[in-house]
């Protein structure tokens, strides 16, 4: 059984470029989370998807950031333009249904210079 | 919103000796869960508690919800080198679906 899978493993970028993180859930699980962990702010959720609906946004940081879950196989959370500061570990994870426990994936470096 | 404290933030311990975290919330819970994070890794998660009072074991590691459903604690019984980790708490309140993660307590075991 696959787990949640996240490409790329490691992102370095310069300022002002695009950065677009992917992530396949696990077959049948129907909510979907992107998690950005820092050690200064530690694990923080960015946003979550119910039946690839967007349910709650409220931890997207600004409008630099923005996700989209086209099908219930796919996810993407973009930055643009991406900065030093969203420098983290970024984590796909997904669940059976909103309450479940999650399963993540193996998260996306991001290193932005 | 929810509010979750988790201590200790840190906790170096002897192989053999025992580890507990806490984990209190600012709002009644409807259940906590509890999930382990080895260096490099992601969060894995570990067990579920919904009714107040319950206590789980899981080998070594012991699980316990509060009466209130307000705080937890995870124990760990003669620790190992392989429980290095970080064990973090995570909170679903009734209102809100998503689960709100605490600090996490960085665990050292010295062998």
């Amino acid at each position: 059984d696959a787990g949640v899978i996240q490409s790329p493993r490691h992102e370095v970028t310069e300022m002002g470029q695009e950065v677009t993180l992917r992530c396949k859930p696990i077959s049948g699980h129907n909510s979907l989370f992107w998690y950005r962990q820092t050690m200064m702010r530690g694990l923080e959720l960015l946003i979550y998807f119910n039946n690839n609906v967007p349910i709650d946004d409220s931890g997207m940081p600004e409008d630099r950031f923005s996700a989209k879950m086209p099908n219930a196989s796919f996810s993407t959370l973009k930055i643009q333009p991406s900065e030093p500061r969203d420098s983290a570990v970024y984590f796909c994870a997904s669940s059976r249904d909103s309450g479940s426990p999650l399963h993540f994936g193996n998260g996306t470096r991001l290193t932005v210079t | 919103g929810q509010q979750v404290m988790q201590i200790p933030q840190y906790q170096h311990v002897q192989e053999g000796e025992d580890f507990t975290t806490y984990c209190n919330s600012s709002t009644t819970l409807s259940n906590i869960q509890w999930y382990k994070q080895r260096p490099g890794g992601h969060p894995v998660f570990l067990i579920q508690l919904v009714k107040s009072g319950e206590v789980k074991k899981q080998k070594r590691l012991t699980f316990q919800f509060g009466e209130a459903k307000k705080n937890s604690s995870l124990h760990i019984t003669a620790t190992q080198t392989t429980d290095v980790g970080t064990y973090f708490c995570a909170l679903s309140g009734w209102s809100a679906r998503q689960l709100t993660f605490g600090s996490g307590t960085q665990l050292t075991v010295l062998p």
